[in-house]
């Protein structure tokens, strides 16, 4: 069965830093895909990571992925308040059960 | 471009009732997937249709059910509610599921059903 476990699941931090949330998957995949949700709101696509060192970046937003470590970081540089969300990383299983997705991180950024 | 569009938006419910859910995914989609959404459990796969088959289907019991139309368009049904139903319903839609298609999904608003 695949597990996808994010790390930190709360993080509060104050606009102008960087942090980094991880996204660790137990079996081998090359699809994952980070989202945001909005209180309230769906699932907004960020990223789409399709292969081993893949990376992509998107304003102060920037993900990447390491298959061989079963490991995916959205980094996030310089925060600004519009960035408090939560974010998800959810991973493709081979096609068996869709996508398998974390806890999700919940992020709030404080001027 | 019109989004993927699930109505009703908010529905209440009491136990032992049965309820409909649609979905109508991006013009041109033709794979639509159902997550569900509670505080406990996260997001959690419920099924995936394609040309109006069912693909895949998560750990959900029987009552969970869905289908697909000719048109793309997809309904499920949850048969006699449970207290632990009420959640947000998401659909979500993605151009072509196998190799070709990067399986990015592109969820809806989601219908958020309130089992009393």
């Amino acid at each position: 069965e695949l597990k996808v476990e994010q790390n930190p699941l709360f993080l509060s931090m104050q606009e102008g830093k960087n942090y980094t949330i991880y996204c660790n998957y137990s079996t081998t995949s090359d699809r994952l895909y980070w989202y945001r949700q909005d209180p309230g709101k769906s699932l907004e696509s960020l990223f789409v990571l399709l292969s081993n060192g893949a990376v992509k970046q998107e304003g102060r937003l920037m993900a990447s992925l390491d298959t061989k470590a079963r490991l995916s970081t959205l980094h996030i540089t310089a925060a600004v308040h519009d960035l408090s969300a939560t974010y998800f990383c959810a991973v493709e299983g081979g096609g068996a059960d869709g996508l398998t997705f974390g806890k999700g991180t919940h992020l709030i950024i404080q001027p | 471009k019109a989004g993927v569009t699930q109505t009703p938006r908010y529905l209440i419910k009491t136990r032992g009732q049965q309820v409909t859910l649609s979905c109508s995914p991006i013009s041109g989609h033709r794979s639509v997937s159902w997550y569900q959404q509670t505080p406990g459990q996260g997001l959690q796969f419920l099924f995936e249709y394609f040309s109006e088959t069912q693909r895949n289907k998560g750990n959900f019991p029987g009552r969970f059910s869905g289908r697909q139309f000719s048109n793309s368009r997809s309904e499920m049904n949850v048969s006699t509610l449970e207290l632990g139903d009420s959640a947000l319903y998401l659909c979500a839609s993605s151009l072509w599921p196998g190799l070709a298609d990067t399986g990015e999904l592109f969820f809806g608003e989601g219908s958020r059903l309130t089992v009393l």
